[in-house]
């Protein structure tokens, strides 16, 4: 079966700092980009960072120099390194998979894990 | 890095054909067929229905078809059904940003 299952989210104050980790399974992980795309309430999606399978990375304009993407090929894992946390953070965060033929169309989906930035 | 724009929300009727687009710019929808569309339910994770403009997943009703023309793309759906009730979202590459999304549009089955 197909998978990604996200974990570390949780309440975190300002200025703070959040690791979070995403399992994969049941694909070829080696051979995807991997995004983390979040979702406030009630919002829109917001496409945050990719990592693509030789490791080069990409971020959004407002997460850039306080994110961090990550992948771990020993592990089927991908991570994100949060620091400098602002209230404008707070959101689902998900984990995504692309093959790079499908141009960033992300075929696959974890369920999310909750990122709360509050004092 | 500014949103694609969409309409807020549209509406149809069981049976009826309904399409949402996606406008952009020069350096996004215009500038490659790299659009996607998702489908996400309340409370749901999002689902992909289209990519690179007009392409479906496996799996995905050929009932949903997408299309571009210079700066906007669109997603048709026909037959529409009940269960096609959602939130969609398109997306497009843009060059140093990999992905933007648009602002999504909320479908109404009457």
């Amino acid at each position: 079966e197909v998978q990604l299952v996200e974990s570390g989210g949780g309440l975190v104050q300002p200025g703070g700092s959040l690791r979070l980790s995403c399992a994969a399974s049941g694909f070829s992980f080696s051979s995807y980009d991997m995004h983390w795309v979040r979702q406030a309430a009630g919002k829109n999606l917001e496409w945050v960072s990719v990592i693509d399978p030789r490791g080069d990375t990409f971020y959004r304009d407002s997460v850039k120099g306080r994110f961090a993407i990550s992948r771990e090929s020993a592990t089927n894992s991908l991570f994100l390194q949060m620091t400098g946390l602002r209230s404008e953070d707070t959101a689902v965060y998900y984990c995504t998979a692309s093959l790079p033929a499908s141009h960033y169309g992300m075929d696959v989906w974890g369920q999310g894990t909750t990122v709360t930035v509050s004092s | 890095q500014s949103a694609l724009t969409q309409p807020r929300s549209v509406s149809g009727s069981p049976g009826q054909s309904v399409t949402i687009s996606c406008t952009g710019t020069s350096s996004d929808v215009g500038a490659y067929n790299y659009v996607s569309w998702y489908q996400q339910h309340s409370g749901k994770v999002p689902k992909l229905m289209i990519y690179d403009v007009s392409k479906r997943p496996s799996g995905v009703p050929d009932r949903f078809s997408g299309s571009k023309s210079g700066y906007t793309a669109s997603l048709t759906i026909s037959g529409l059904q009940a269960e096609d009730e959602a939130d969609y979202y398109c997306s497009s590459h843009a060059g140093l940003t990999p992905v933007i999304f648009g602002g999504g549009t909320k479908l109404t089955v009457l």
